[in-house]
């Protein structure tokens, strides 16, 4: 089974730009949730998407934003980009149902490294 | 609200020694923690997850976890280390029963010849 697929790999961009990064979940997984990682802040939640729904947020400014397919392959958009940007945006995938979707795996994919300049 | 503590940044073991790395959550429902693995230039693996049930966990390459909740701790452990388990490693709660993971800030371990 393939795993969790993010394109693009890297990403260069100014200040000011915008970008979208992209996210294939693992195939009959219909959660995909979004982190951002960097070296002062760690790994923070972004956002969790069920069913082309946002279901869950974190604390980010509204220039980060997402969506998600109805084959549940998923975007995640960052307008007016920020130095502060920079980051490992990894996204992941569960299957999404279950009483307890806490007890569910999250995989997650290898990632795409934003630089801001 | 839920968190997770980790002590110790960086941990160095010698190769073949006990790989003992922390973890201390705060919750207030009883928590799902999670450990989970990172290689330079790579995402997330998970190594074991606790949920309900027996409170020692055991994962993959050969590493358990015992959940204790009157220490509020979930430690990972290996009997002996191995060259190949450097990396950084992280403790996660799950928030509230959802996919919203909190992270501690990480345990780089290195592990000497």
């Amino acid at each position: 089974k393939a795993g969790v697929t993010q394109t693009p790999r890297y990403l260069i961009k100014t200040r000011g730009q915008q970008v979208t990064l992209s996210c294939s979940p693992i195939s009959g997984h219909r959660s995909v949730s979004w982190y951002q990682q960097t070296p002062g802040q760690g790994l923070q939640f972004l956002f969790e998407y069920f069913s082309e729904t946002q279901r869950n947020k974190g604390n980010f400014p509204g220039r980060f934003s997402g969506r998600q397919f109805s084959n549940s392959r998923s975007e995640m958009n960052v307008s007016t980009l920020e130095l502060g940007d920079s980051a490992l945006y990894l996204c992941a995938s569960s299957s999404g149902s279950g009483r307890a979707r806490g007890t569910d795996t999250q995989y997650f994919g290898p990632g795409t490294r934003l630089t801001v300049l | 609200a839920q968190s997770v503590t980790q002590l110790g940044s960086h941990v160095s073991v010698s190769e073949g020694a006990l790989v003992l790395l922390r973890c201390n959550y705060s919750s207030s429902v009883p928590p799902y923690l999670f450990w989970y693995v990172q290689y330079p230039n790579q995402g997330l693996q998970l190594l074991l997850k606790y949920t309900t049930g027996a409170t020692l966990v055991k994962g993959i390459n050969g590493f358990e976890a015992e959940f204790k909740k009157s220490e509020t701790s979930f430690h990972l452990t290996k009997p002996s280390a191995h060259m190949s388990d450097a990396a950084e490693y992280f403790c996660a709660v799950s928030d509230s029963g959802t996919y919203k993971y909190i992270f501690g800030t990480g345990t780089r371990l290195k592990v000497l010849a």
